[in-house]
C-alpha cells in the first residue's frame, strides 16, 4: 500500500463549481499534512498546510480526519486558473522529509 | 529574495555518459532535498541533507546516483553511466526550520538518448 494515495482524476469541472479531493495516508503516526499545487511542467508550490481543526484560505478549505487517516481539499467557486495538479503531502517522524502523493489533476473549463 | 535555482534547466546526454546537476538552495535553509519526477508521474524522493548530519540516501535508485552538499549551500546530484530510464525532471527543494514547507527549484529536465 502506498504511503499517500490520491485519485489521479482528472476532475473536469465548469467555472464556478465546487470540487473536493480526498487523500488517504497509511501511517497513523504521520504528524504534518499539506496540499501543494503543481502547474503543468512547473515545480510544486505550497498551497496550504492542513490543521487538525480544519482551515480555510479564501476559496480553499482543508480538513484532516486522523481517525480515518484522510485529508481533504475543497475548492469553491472554481476559476480557470485553479487548473493544476494538487499534491497531498505528509510528514512522518521527526525529520522534515515529506512523502508526496501522485496528485489529483483538476481541469476547470468555461 | 532569491528562490531555489537549478542548473542546467535542460540537459540532453547520450546513454552511458555521466551528468552533474546543480542546486542552489535559498540562503539560510538548512535542509535540501532531491526528487525525480518522470513524465506524468509523482515525485520520487532521492536524497535529503540536513545541516551537518549524514544524508538520508534511502531514495537513491542505484549506486549510479550520488549527491553531495557543501556545508549548507550548493548541492550536486551526479548520475553515472546514464540510462534511458533516468530521463526525468530532477527537482531540488530546500527548507528552513519550519518543517514541511519545502520550496522547489524549477527543475532540470534530463533526456538520455
Amino acid at each position: 500500500r502506498k504511503e499517500v494515495e490520491q485519485d489521479p482524476g482528472p476532475f473536469n469541472v465548469p467555472e464556478g463549481a465546487t470540487v473536493a479531493f480526498n487523500c488517504t495516508y497509511s501511517n497513523s503516526a504521520s504528524q504534518s499534512f499539506f496540499w501543494y499545487r503543481q502547474d503543468c511542467r512547473k515545480e510544486p508550490k505550497l498551497l496550504m498546510s492542513v490543521y487538525s481543526s480544519g482551515n480555510e484560505d479564501g476559496r480553499f478549505t482543508a480538513q484532516l480526519n486522523r481517525a480515518s487517516q484522510y485529508i481533504s481539499l475543497l475548492i469553491r467557486d472554481s476559476k480557470l486558473s485553479d487548473s493544476a495538479t494538487y499534491l497531498c503531502v505528509v510528514r512522518t517522524g521527526t525529520a522534515s522529509k515529506l512523502t508526496f502523493g501522485t496528485g489529483t489533476r483538476l481541469q476547470v473549463t468555461l | 529574495g532569491a528562490g531555489v535555482s537549478q542548473s542546467p534547466s535542460n540537459k540532453v546526454t547520450e546513454k552511458g555518459k555521466d551528468v552533474e546537476l546543480r542546486c542552489d538552495p535559498i540562503s539560510g535553509h538548512t535542509a535540501l532535498y532531491w526528487y525525480r519526477q518522470r513524465l506524468g508521474q509523482g515525485l520520487e524522493f532521492l536524497i535529503y541533507f540536513q545541516g551537518n548530519s549524514a544524508p538520508d540516501k534511502s531514495g537513491l535508485p542505484s549506486d549510479r546516483f550520488s549527491a553531495e552538499r557543501t556545508g549548507e549551500s550548493v548541492s550536486t546530484l551526479t548520475i553515472q553511466r546514464t540510462q534511458q530510464e533516468d530521463s526525468a525532471v530532477y527537482l531540488c527543494a530546500s527548507s528552513s526550520s519550519e518543517v514541511g514547507i519545502q520550496y522547489f527549484g524549477p527543475g532540470t529536465r534530463l533526456t538520455v538518448t
